[in-house]
């Protein structure tokens, strides 16, 4: 089984500009979580997609959002980049079979993302 | 709120030689997971092992180990016999249940391990 894909790999962009990182499931895999990650805070919750409704979001402020589409792919965006925002970006997906159950999360390679 | 720590940021030894990784996790959950992850230079964050808060066996994977201990609340990893290929950054996280069936999985900072040969 193919794992998480993760595209753009790297990614450059300017202060005031907006992204869309894109993440595509273990085939199967029905939730898709985003974390960031920095230097400075570690591994960050952003959101987790399940069935295309966002069940839960981190805190952070409402310039990063997300969506997921009928076959689980799911799309960050980050809107008015500041340079605070330069991070790996990480994707994650997990079976969700519900039942109480904590699936294993599997991650992708994530995109690293630079704001000049 | 949930926590995990990992007192040791950065810890560096000899090839061959034993090495234990510490973690500690705080949470009000009665039910509740708790994984291990490592981080190669390449970024992506590969799954090592997973454990429910009912199953306090310790666990076995070749040169790994885990000791799991609800009684101080620690998740500790041993790497036996160390290699050069174990050089990573290695996260311990809880997993956090927000409503039935979502997961927010909660990160400790993470411990630099480097295996010199």
């Amino acid at each position: 089984k193919a794992g998480v894909t993760q595209t753009p790999r790297y990614l450059i962009k300017t202060r005031g500009q907006q992204v869309t990182l894109s993440c595509s499931p273990i085939s199967g895999h029905r939730s898709v979580s985003w974390y960031q990650q920095t230097p400075g805070q570690g591994l960050q919750f952003l959101f987790e997609y399940f069935s295309e409704t966002q069940r839960n979001k981190g805190n952070f402020p409402g310039r990063f959002s997300g969506r997921q589409f009928s076959n689980s792919r799911s799309e960050m965006n980050v809107s008015t980049l500041e340079l605070g925002d330069s991070a790996l970006y990480l994707c994650a997906s997990s079976l969700a079979r519900g039942g109480g159950i904590q699936e294993t999360q599997y991650f992708g390679p994530g995109t690293r993302l630079l704001v000049l | 709120a949930q926590k995990v720590t990992q007192a040791q940021t950065e810890i560096s030894v000899v090839e061959k030689e034993d090495v234990t990784l510490d973690c500690v996790y705080e949470t009000r959950d009665t039910t509740y997971y708790l994984f291990w992850y490592k981080q190669p230079p390449s970024g992506e964050l590969v799954f090592l092992i997973r454990r429910n808060s009912f199953d306090e066996q310790n666990e076995i994977s070749g040169r790994y180990s885990w000791n799991f201990q609800k009684s101080t609340s620690s998740f500790n990893f041993t790497i036996t016999a160390s290699q050069v290929v174990d050089s990573a950054v290695y996260f311990c996280a809880l997993s956090e249940v927000i409503i039935q069936g979502a997961q927010k999985l909660v990160f400790g900072q993470g411990t630099r391990l480097t295996i010199n040969p």
